[in-house]
């Protein structure tokens, strides 16, 4: 099993629509979590921390649910320049040379279209 | 304004050649990572550097070396090109282990 699973899509959707993005992770000891965007030929981005309470940045809001190991990430009011791929991001817990890496999902593409 | 830049942005080798791709940021970041991709593997973790003369082991470290002698630079090494290289190379740094990573453009290598 992969550690960060997610949907590759593609997602295509109208400008306006709300969408959706789900992502996994199989290890409980993941601490840290984000949600990356990378434009196509181009490095990922950082788009937003998750934080266990929620989080909100404009049209983007971001969901942890530990117990059930998922992340999501909700667009509303999609604008053509969100066409991009998301990627779910995970960090684990613990001492030593496992802490502070990354893992990142294979990613999910979106296209929005007029 | 710090930043963080990787050279060169295109690479063209030939198989068996000795390849070293340069990452350097100026924020004064600990923590240094260098990741591949590639379609249909998403990012994959080859090295990474928590401080001056730490490196450490990704998922893919075979046929890659780096070394860290300074804060400020984490170069790649491709020991001997195979095309299996064939690869897209990010060089990324953070500030902490809890923050994200910020990540240089990118070098596009080839090996033919």
């Amino acid at each position: 099993r992969k550690e960060v699973e997610q949907d590759p899509g593609p997602f295509n959707v109208p400008e306006g629509a709300t969408v959706a993005f789900n992502c996994t992770y199989s290890n409980s000891a993941s601490q840290s979590f984000f949600w990356y965007r990378q434009d196509c030929r181009k490095e990922p981005k950082l788009l937003m921390s998750v934080y266990s309470s929620g989080n909100e940045d404009g049209r983007f809001t971001a969901q942890l649910n530990r117990a059930s190991q998922y992340i999501s990430l909700l667009i509303r009011d999609s604008k053509l320049s969100d066409s991009a791929t998301y990627l779910c991001v995970v960090n684990l817990k613990g001492g030593g040379t496992s802490y502070g890496k990354l893992t990142f999902g294979q990613g999910t593409i979106l296209t929005v279209h007029p | 304004d710090a930043e963080i830049t990787q050279s060169p942005r295109h690479k063209i080798t030939e198989t068996g050649r000795q390849v070293t791709l340069a990452c350097h940021q100026t924020w004064n970041h600990n923590n240094m990572f260098w990741y591949r991709q590639d379609l249909g593997h998403g990012l994959r973790l080859i090295h990474y550097s928590y401080g001056v003369q730490d490196t450490n082991k990704g998922e893919v470290s075979d046929g890659y070396s780096v070394s860290r002698s300074n804060t400020e630079d984490l170069p790649l090494t491709l020991e001997s090109a195979a095309s299996s290289q064939t690869s897209v190379y990010f060089c990324a740094s953070s500030k902490d282990r809890n923050y994200g990573y910020t990540f240089g453009s990118g070098t596009r290598l080839t090996v033919v």
